[in-house]
């Protein structure tokens, strides 16, 4: 079992849809990424989280110490969000975990 | 745009030959990674530079085997590679290792777009 394990895998949604996908962890950590992987490979930065939320545009990113979760939310998703949402975990131990990734496509 | 590219985006190889992939950051940081990117799996750190020192080498076989001349470049050296080697590469670059209470921004990876290599 992976020690970062992210839900849905796979995510289709109409266009304005909210979206949520989660993230859980098994360890401590010091820090969450949320990162977006666009088709063709290129993957960018979209938060680092160590508490509480933060907002960028139409991205919403939450995180629970407490329960380990973490969810990524998209208000008013539209085609140019499909791509690879990606989790990942900075262990306490200076470790970085990757999750699977969350394939998410948004139909016009 | 992210500041770092990757030469080639696409590399071909049989399993007899040498070919190197290439990254180059153009950000003014210090630490540079390998990551290997296999269909369903995550990403997979495979090595980390820091000021042109390796400083983790994460059981990869030998036949991968990377170099850093400067902290703007990293290249990765590939020698009688195997099929089951057909992956994305990726290379990533931070400002630096250290990691301060609470973490900052200069933890933050900055990626490349990847070279798709298909072993034959």
């Amino acid at each position: 079992k992976n020690e970062v394990e992210q839900s849905p895998q796979n995510l289709t949604a109409q266009e304005g849809e909210f979206i949520t996908i989660n993230c859980s962890y098994s360890v401590g950590i010091s820090a969450l990424h949320w990162l977006q992987q666009h088709p063709g490979g290129g993957i960018v930065s979209l938060f680092m989280l160590s508490s509480g939320k933060k907002k960028h545009g139409r991205l919403i990113a939450t995180i629970n110490i407490q329960e380990k979760h973490s969810s990524l939310h998209i208000t008013a998703s539209h085609p140019r969000d499909s791509a690879v949402y990606i989790c990942a975990v900075r262990s306490v131990t200076d470790k970085l975990i990757f999750g699977t990734g969350t394939r998410l496509q948004v139909f016009p | 745009e992210t500041g770092v590219t990757q030469t080639p985006r696409h590399l071909v190889m049989g399993m007899t030959n040498k070919k190197s992939l290439k990254c180059e950051q153009h950000l003014g940081h210090n630490a540079m990674y390998w990551y290997k990117q296999s269909a369903k799996k995550p990403l997979e750190l495979m090595f980390v530079y820091s000021l042109e020192e390796r400083v983790e080498n994460n059981s990869v076989p030998s036949r991968f085997s990377p170099e850093c001349p400067n902290s703007s470049h990293l290249f990765l050296h590939l020698h009688t590679l195997q099929p089951e080697d057909s992956a994305l590469y990726l290379c990533a670059s931070s400002q630096d290792l250290t990691r301060g209470v609470p973490p900052s921004d200069t933890d933050t990876q900055y990626f490349g777009p990847g070279t798709r290599l298909t072993v034959l």
